[in-house]
């Protein structure tokens, strides 16, 4: 069975600066990996996905992640936050064969400051 | 990726009655799945909506508190009956489209119990 921690409930930053987004994953099988964000009162919307190939993955809005296969770890990262990216975000994962079941993280509310 | 709309996008209901949503997508997918959203929390998957065929629930979760009905490729349905209020929640419709990887959502059905 796979599972997700994402290492912090709340991120509160100021404008501008750099932020990461942890999270970690345990899986005994290879994995994709997913970041979602869901801004207030919406749906969620994926922002990067690693399937395979290069580890480090970009996204929309300026996000991109690492995988880390060696620290189960897929941060997501972003140099230089804006007011509206305030929203909370969500790491998931699914095995990458046999079903399409996706395991989600806690979440990890992202507070931009001005 | 596919649209989807999912209705009423919000409701308040008394305690021991019964709320269909539903959950329309503009092209054909592959997969639907259900997820419930309890406030402040991630996402717990329901179950998988099958076309033809009965639902496949997850562990906790059963046919006579959340029957479901896909009728075909584009349309889904869950009802949640004999609510109480521990089933505020907001709902979620979620799709897999071709041969992506990835999961789309809806917008979300946000279920006030009273």
């Amino acid at each position: 069975a796979q599972s997700v921690t994402q290492l912090d409930s709340q991120v509160p930053v100021f404008e501008e600066a750099p932020v990461e987004l942890r999270c970690n994953y345990s899986s005994s099988v290879s994995v994709y990996l997913f970041w979602y964000v869901q801004y207030p009162n919406q749906g969620l919307q994926l922002l990067l996905k690693y399937l395979s190939g290069s580890t480090l993955v970009k996204g929309i809005n300026g996000f991109e992640a690492e995988f880390n296969k060696s620290q189960t770890s897929f941060h997501l990262r972003k140099p230089s936050v804006h007011i509206s990216d305030t929203a909370e975000y969500f790491c998931a994962v699914r095995r990458n064969t046999g079903g399409f079941k996706t395991i989600f993280g806690a979440g990890t509310r992202l507070f931009v400051k001005a | 990726s596919a649209v989807i709309s999912q209705k009423p996008s919000r409701d308040i209901c008394q305690r021991g009655t019964s709320l269909t949503i539903q959950c329309q997508v503009d092209s054909q997918v592959t997969m639907m799945f259900w997820y419930r959203q309890q406030p402040g929390q991630s996402l717990t998957l329901i179950a998988t909506a099958n076309q033809g065929s009965e639902a496949t629930y997850e562990s906790g979760f059963v046919i006579d508190k959340f029957p479901i009905s896909r009728p075909n490729l584009t349309f889904s349905t869950l009802t949640v009956s004999n609510m109480s209020p521990e089933d505020s929640s907001i709902y979620l419709c979620s799709v897999v489209s071709g041969g992506a990887v990835e999961q789309y959502f809806g917008p979300g059905t946000r279920l006030t119990v009273t």
